[in-house]
């Protein structure tokens, strides 16, 4: 079981918008910084977000992240084909000392 | 350009060991942490260690604790991760990824994967 709590997939159609939450505690998203990460098929992880809500030089800024409280939340506008990816969110657990991950959201693009 | 390079394919019987290797290059290798992460079919990422290779500071996950080892060449910007008394649940992908250690714990670029297969 993962120690952040993702929806396993999630689906929309080209164009539109779909919203990818990351639900944790307070000794993880609750005082730490979250980033994103999109692994397309068959490739590594990617970095897509870092503290919580900046991009990487070359991330067009259809993506967006924001955190509340002890959830995060992945925006992506614009859907397009090639956004068809895993997402996976990942943050520090003080309590742990360790980095941990959300089980990862398949995104669909109908 | 920022690259990590990791070993290629490994098939290894249960109760083996496997070293998967990560070389760096295009930037100061002790400059960033390394990271070790892994990925079994279908699942999602699972954290495993790291070393500072400034240092070979090492630390591990608790899951990971007295089967994995972590270390580094800095005469060949290389680090390794070495997993022992495999089973078949450690099929999987394994990630090296660096992290800057005065930001706030993003890994930045990421190796290509390194697929090992526990198999009788």
């Amino acid at each position: 079981q993962s120690v952040l709590t993702q929806p396993p997939s999630v689906s929309a159609a080209p164009g539109q918008k779909v919203t990818i939450s990351c639900s944790g505690s307070s000794s993880n998203i609750g005082i730490n910084y979250v980033s994103w990460y999109q692994q397309l098929p068959g490739t590594a992880p990617k970095l897509l977000i870092y503290d919580n809500n900046k991009r990487p030089s070359g991330i067009p800024d259809r993506f967006s992240g924001s955190k509340s409280g002890t959830s995060a939340t992945l925006d992506i506008t614009g859907l397009q084909t090639g956004d068809e990816a895993d997402y996976h969110c990942k943050t520090r657990d003080s309590s742990l000392s360790a980095v941990v991950f959300g089980g990862g959201t398949k995104l669909t693009v109908l | 350009q920022v690259q990590l390079v990791q070993s290629g394919a490994e098939v290894k019987e249960p109760g083996a060991s496997v070293k998967v290797s990560c070389k760096a290059s295009g930037y100061t290798f002790t400059a960033y942490y390394i990271y070790w992460v892994r990925q079994a079919p279908g699942q999602g990422l699972e954290y495993m260690g790291r070393i500072n290779p400034n240092g070979g500071g090492t630390d591990y996950a608790q899951k990971f604790q007295g089967r994995v080892t972590i270390t580094r060449d800095t005469s060949i910007s290389t680090a390794y991760m070495e997993l022992s008394r495999l089973r078949s649940d450690d099929t999987a992908v394994y990630y090296c990824a660096r992290m800057w250690p005065k930001g706030n714990f993003y890994f930045d670029k990421w190796g290509q994967g390194s697929l090992v297969i526990v198999s009788s």
